[in-house]
């Protein structure tokens, strides 16, 4: 089946400790996005990704970084620079030849919490 | 800017009872309009897209919404309430003329739907 998988489904962070979550996509989608869900603030764009070895920052992206080597990976490192990195994690992907038709496919998400 | 404003929190409504959750927007040019479903824990869900035509758009599980323009608008309508789709709901807009840019969510509407 085609989908677009983000593991761990939970991840505990310690302070001071860089962690990286994985988003892989085996829909050969060309843009790949980032977003970080806060109950009450919705969905805000952290990277996105619409080639692979370029990538741009969206509205948060400070304290994130992110690499795209493959077409199918996104993976995004939550740095210890963010200082509230606690939050769900989408990612998503999208073809850019009819990116509106098909809309959006998401990830089930990544759940990061610092202990 | 592109922006989308979800006006209500939390949408109450008694099952088999209509529905509608609310959804402006305010973009430059014609629009492209989404609205997604989440469940918890989950990633979103594509529900229906409004691009060009008809201004009212049938989707998935019975939903609709319908466009207008004067108004800009997207309610997410359904003529009778499921327990089963209570969820926190998205609405997401593109400009038509902007190129490959991310969608812009709105900060989610919580559906209830009590038996």
């Amino acid at each position: 089946d085609g989908g677009i998988t983000q593991s761990p489904k939970y991840l505990f962070r310690k302070e001071g400790q860089n962690v990286t979550l994985s988003c892989e996509q085996n829909l050969n989608h060309d843009a790949m996005y980032w977003y970080r869900q806060d109950p009450g603030q919705g969905l805000r764009l952290i990277y996105y990704s619409q080639i692979v070895n370029d990538f741009q920052k969206g509205d948060i992206a400070e304290g994130y970084s992110v690499s795209r080597e493959k077409k199918e990976s996104f993976p995004l490192t939550v740095t210890s620079a963010q200082k509230n990195p606690t939050a769900f994690y989408l990612c998503a992907s999208t073809p850019l030849t009819a990116p509106c038709d098909y809309g959006y496919t998401f990830g089930s998400g990544t759940r990061l919490t610092v202990v | 800017a592109q922006s989308v404003a979800q006006p209500e929190d939390q949408v109450n409504v008694a099952e088999g009872n209509p529905l509608t959750v609310k959804c402006t927007y305010s973009v430059s040019g014609n629009p492209y309009l989404f609205w997604y479903v989440q469940y918890p824990n989950r990633g979103l869900q594509f529900l229906l897209k409004y691009i060009t035509g008809d201004n009212l758009v049938k989707g998935s599980y019975g939903f609709e919404a319908e466009f207008n323009k004067s108004q800009t608008s997207f309610h997410l309508k359904k003529p009778s309430a499921l327990v089963s789709d209570s969820a926190l709901y998205f609405c997401a807009v593109r400009a038509l003329n902007s190129g490959n840019t991310p969608l812009v969510f709105g900060k989610g509407t919580r559906l209830s739907v009590i038996a």
